[in-house]
């Protein structure tokens, strides 16, 4: 599977637009990109993600560049809720329920006050 | 959504002891279940994948002895850390995909395991 570069730490203020990139460049046409996030001491929870559309749900928006080597997650109104390490991960599904998710470092989303 | 629910949040157990930690998908089927360990300020690592009604499968490094998977059902899949010892004390989450095609993996709230 391809792997991933996100930056280690972002902030961002409560009630902004958290922008979290993550850059894919070696991910080949069957894979997916998958956004989830784990908040202090509990499992991660999952976000979205996409092949090559753009897509959009009630928690986030996820942003894929037409050359698919790169991604930005969008939190449209960022709360203290909010704060997480979120982790990006691509992945094939040729085998769809013996697909495990590796998990790099993720990016550390401090939103303040 | 998909749920998967993991028991115990936390235990605390004397070195030597023997540890069990159940997984459950509470609305659908899982024929495979991910475990997952997490030391402090680090990331999750795959420990490996328990397949219903056959062996699991450990990732390079994970003693299968020592951490012995069982997947019995369809919806249950236990981990046991044999003869615990306090390098063993880790956050243990395991996960499960969801029941269609493209369900993304779904994960339990984790185990916290401390040995003293």
């Amino acid at each position: 599977d391809a792997k991933t570069t996100q930056p280690p730490s972002m902030d961002c203020a409560e009630g902004r637009a958290a922008n979290l990139p993550c850059n894919h460049s070696t991910i080949s046409g069957n894979e997916y990109v998958y956004w989830y996030r784990q908040i202090h001491s509990q499992g991660p929870q999952y976000i979205i993600h996409g092949l090559k559309n753009n897509e959009t749900n009630e928690m986030a928006s996820l942003i894929i560049t037409e050359d698919r080597k790169s991604s930005t997650l969008i939190l449209p109104h960022a709360t203290l809720r909010d704060t997480a390490v979120y982790y990006c991960i691509v992945v094939g599904l040729k085998n769809q329920a013996g697909t495990a998710l590796i998990f790099g470092k993720g990016t550390t989303l401090s939103v303040s006050s | 959504g998909a749920v998967v629910s993991q028991h115990p949040s936390r235990v605390i157990c004397k070195s030597g002891t023997s540890v069990k930690i159940e997984c459950r998908s509470l609305d659908f089927q899982a024929t495979t279940m991910f475990w997952y360990r997490q030391f402090p300020k680090q990331s999750l690592m795959l420990m490996a994948t328990s397949n219903e009604g056959s062996k699991a499968t450990y990732e390079q490094g994970v003693e299968k002895d020592k951490f012995l998977i069982n997947h019995a059902s369809l919806t249950l899949s236990t981990l046991t850390v044999t003869s615990a010892h306090p390098e063993d004390s880790s956050f243990y989450i395991c996960s499960a995909r969801g029941p269609t095609y493209n369900s993304p993996l779904h994960f339990g709230n984790g185990t916290r395991l401390t040995v003293t």
